[in-house]
């Protein structure tokens, strides 16, 4: 069975500085790889989402994700938060011939300081 | 428009009795998934329909948990005997196909869970 790790459980950091949270997926073949996020007090959405091509993703809010199957991983990025992106991020991946649940990391809970 | 939808928001019952989760998935989509997320962890796969169909339920921990979509929309997860270890929080997911396409997932919109507290 796939499973999905995040390093990091809790990240604080202040406003502006850049962000890179690790995932790292552990399945051979295809996979379709997401990040979600939890604002506090609202639910899960989605951030950004990999299927094919392009291993660089563009998502919403100035975030960005790389996949590098070499790694297995798909790390997101922003190069400057903001207080409002404390928050929950969870990576999750399907694979690409199985049905079509998600398996989730554990999560990272990012604090950022104004 | 609207977007999933769970009732209750918040459940707490005592060991051993029975309970029932709704949710209502966003209008149109046919496949519906139920995740579990315990304190400090990521959402856990449970069941997942497609229309009235459990096309998955690997993710379904034992046998006192079922779920149902009698009509191809609202599904019910129903927990029988309830133990403290069955707290947590409980999501639902809708998206618009199960299927597919081009090696694509559909993306899964999330509901805002239902937090189950059993003592």
């Amino acid at each position: 069975a796939q499973s999905v790790s995040q390093h990091n459980h809790h990240v604080i950091l202040s406003e502006a500085a850049s962000l890179e949270l690790g995932c790292n997926y552990s399945y051979g073949g295809t996979v379709n790889l997401f990040w979600y996020v939890q604002y506090p007090g609202q639910h899960l959405q989605l951030l950004l989402k990999y299927f094919s091509g392009d291993p660089l993703v563009k998502g919403i809010k100035g975030f960005e994700a790389e996949f590098i199957k070499s790694k297995f991983s798909f790390n997101l990025r922003k190069p400057s938060v903001q207080w409002s992106d404390t928050a929950e991020y969870f990576c999750a991946v399907t694979p690409n011939n199985a049905g079509n649940m998600l398996t989730f990391g554990g999560g990272t809970r990012l604090m950022v300081k104004p | 428009g609207a977007g999933v939808s769970q009732t209750p928001s918040n459940k707490v019952t005592e060991k051993g009795k029975y309970v029932e989760l709704r949710c209502d998935p966003i209008s149109g989509h046919t496949a519906l998934y139920w995740y579990r997320q315990s304190l400090g962890q990521g959402p856990e796969f449970l069941i997942y329909f497609q229309g009235t169909g459990a096309a998955d339920d690997s993710g379904l921990p034992n046998d006192r948990f079922f779920a149902v979509r009698p009509e191809g929309s609202v599904s019910t997860l129903k927990i029988q005997r309830t133990e403290r270890g069955d707290s947590a929080v409980y999501l639902c997911a809708s998206s618009l196909t199960p299927t597919r396409l081009a090696g694509r997932t559909d993306t899964q919109y999330f509901g805002p869970g239902t937090r189950l507290t059993v003592l």
